[in-house]
């Protein structure tokens, strides 16, 4: 079965520290990678996203970091904020036009 | 607003009675979807549909239906609910999944069969 293998499950990282998620997939067809940011009581929502031509993608405190011969790609926060806190779910779309999801990483940024 | 509405937001039932979710997008999206979220699981697709009278299982089908009459709606049925059903339920929509993978998603229903 097709899956992505997202670590670690949660995450705690001072204020102003950088949070690192990783994600690791195992078909090379999948061509989409999208990061979705999950806030309590609520959906999840669409962060940033990558295709394997690129092998980083940055907006604002956040990178897509994409090694396509590893099959790994992974999720940076710099200056990490007490907002950020949230579960954020790493997914890659396959050849049948679905998403392969996380288990997801919980990420708690201290004060 | 654009936005996925679904309802209830908090359901508490018991085994066997049959219950429904619905949800609705105001975006004239193609692709609709239905997620499970349960703690360590992630989220697992239950059912999606490409457009309207196309409905296909996902990862974990068992135990539901879902229907697509019109687009913009695409309701969960539990026709006989287990405990085993107890969990969170997003409904998610997309334009269509063949251009962008980007899902919009509904808050959630929380439902916990007793």
């Amino acid at each position: 079965q097709q899956q992505v293998k997202q670590s670690p499950q949660s995450l705690i990282v001072q204020k102003g520290g950088i949070s690192i998620i990783n994600c690791a997939y195992e078909n090379t067809a999948f061509d989409y990678f999208p990061w979705y940011q999950q806030f309590p009581g609520k959906g999840p929502a669409l962060l940033i996203a990558i295709r394997p031509d690129v092998s980083e993608k940055k907006e604002g405190r956040f990178t897509i970091s994409f090694n396509k011969s590893a099959k790994q790609f992974s999720l940076h926060i710099m200056d990490s904020q007490p907002g950020d806190s949230a579960t954020y779910f790493c997914a890659a779309f396959d050849s049948n036009y679905q998403l392969i999801w996380g288990a997801g990483t919980k990420l708690i940024i201290k004060p | 607003e654009a936005q996925v509405t679904q309802n209830p937001r908090y359901l508490i039932t018991v085994t066997g009675k049959k219950l429904t979710v619905t949800c609705s997008q105001n975006m004239n999206h193609e692709y609709m979807s239905w997620y499970r979220q349960d703690p360590g699981l992630g989220l697992r697709q239950i059912y999606y549909s490409m457009n309207v009278e196309v409905t296909d299982k996902g990862d974990v089908p068992e135990g539901y239906k879902v229907s697509r009459k019109e687009k913009r709606n695409f309701p969960l049925i539990l026709e006989s609910p287990s405990p085993n059903q107890t969990s969170l339920y997003f409904c998610a929509s997309s334009y269509s999944q063949q251009i962008t993978g980007e899902l919009f998603f509904g808050e959630g229903s929380r439902l916990t069969v007793l």
